[in-house]
């Protein structure tokens, strides 16, 4: 079946702009999470989704980042006015449910801030 | 807060050799635990995972013990080949609460014919 899949999977922006990134997660998956791998920090937390409850946003490093989730399904992560601290690559994981043990990898979007 | 800490690489093995990756965590509760494998070009993939302390995940003869006294959670295979060559995270689930994995740095592995 399908996996996650996320789009584009490369995106080069000039500093100051603002990017969107897309996920498509596992048709049923209710969980959805977004994380950020970079060089210095590694893979870290951004944002969980959980069906209809209030997202935890614990993770956002600061308020220029924001995600939405539309019924239940695609999610969007928005970067506004992009730093050049921002470039990594941004992975979208999904999961069937709270209690699954497993969450589904996509192949991530490579974002370059220049 | 929770962390995880794992050997840093890169490691470079002959095929056939031993492989031990050390990856030890913080945490207030217990915590389920795992291993998580990138391929090169591909996304992050799910090795093996353990939930309770003393619980053994194995998974392509990779296996990893829950050590609840040691706080660790070790990464093992006998015999690697070629194609493990990846980059291997270790990582941690807390109980209740957030449910996001909390990962170490990765390891990055290369075996050589």
């Amino acid at each position: 079946g399908a996996g996650v899949s996320q789009s584009p999977s490369n995106k080069v922006t000039e500093k100051g702009k603002d990017v969107e990134l897309r996920c498509d997660p596992i048709s049923g998956h209710t969980a959805l999470y977004w994380y950020r791998q970079s060089l210095g920090q590694g893979l870290e937390f951004l944002i969980y989704f959980q069906g209809n409850s209030a997202p935890d946003k614990s993770g956002l490093p600061s308020d220029r980042f924001s995600a939405e989730r539309t019924g239940g399904s695609v999610s969007t992560l928005t970067i506004q006015r992009t730093q050049q601290e921002d470039s990594a690559v941004y992975l979208c994981a999904s999961s069937p449910d709270r209690a699954s043990y497993e969450q589904y990898f996509g192949p991530g979007t490579r974002l370059t801030v220049t | 807060g929770d962390s995880v800490t794992q050997m840093e690489g890169p490691v470079t093995l002959s095929e056939e050799a031993f492989l031990t990756i050390n990856c030890t965590y913080t945490a207030t509760g217990y915590p389920s635990l795992f291993w998580y494998v990138q391929y090169p070009g591909e996304g992050l993939q799910l090795l093996l995972k353990a939930t309770k302390a003393d619980d053994k995940g194995s998974n392509k003869g990779f296996e990893a013990t829950y050590r609840k006294e040691t706080t660790s959670f070790h990464l093992e295979k006998g015999s690697v080949q070629v194609s493990d060559s990846a980059v291997y995270f270790c990582a941690q689930r807390s109980q209740g609460g957030s449910e996001k994995l909390v990962f170490g740095k990765g390891t990055k592995l290369t075996v050589n014919p």
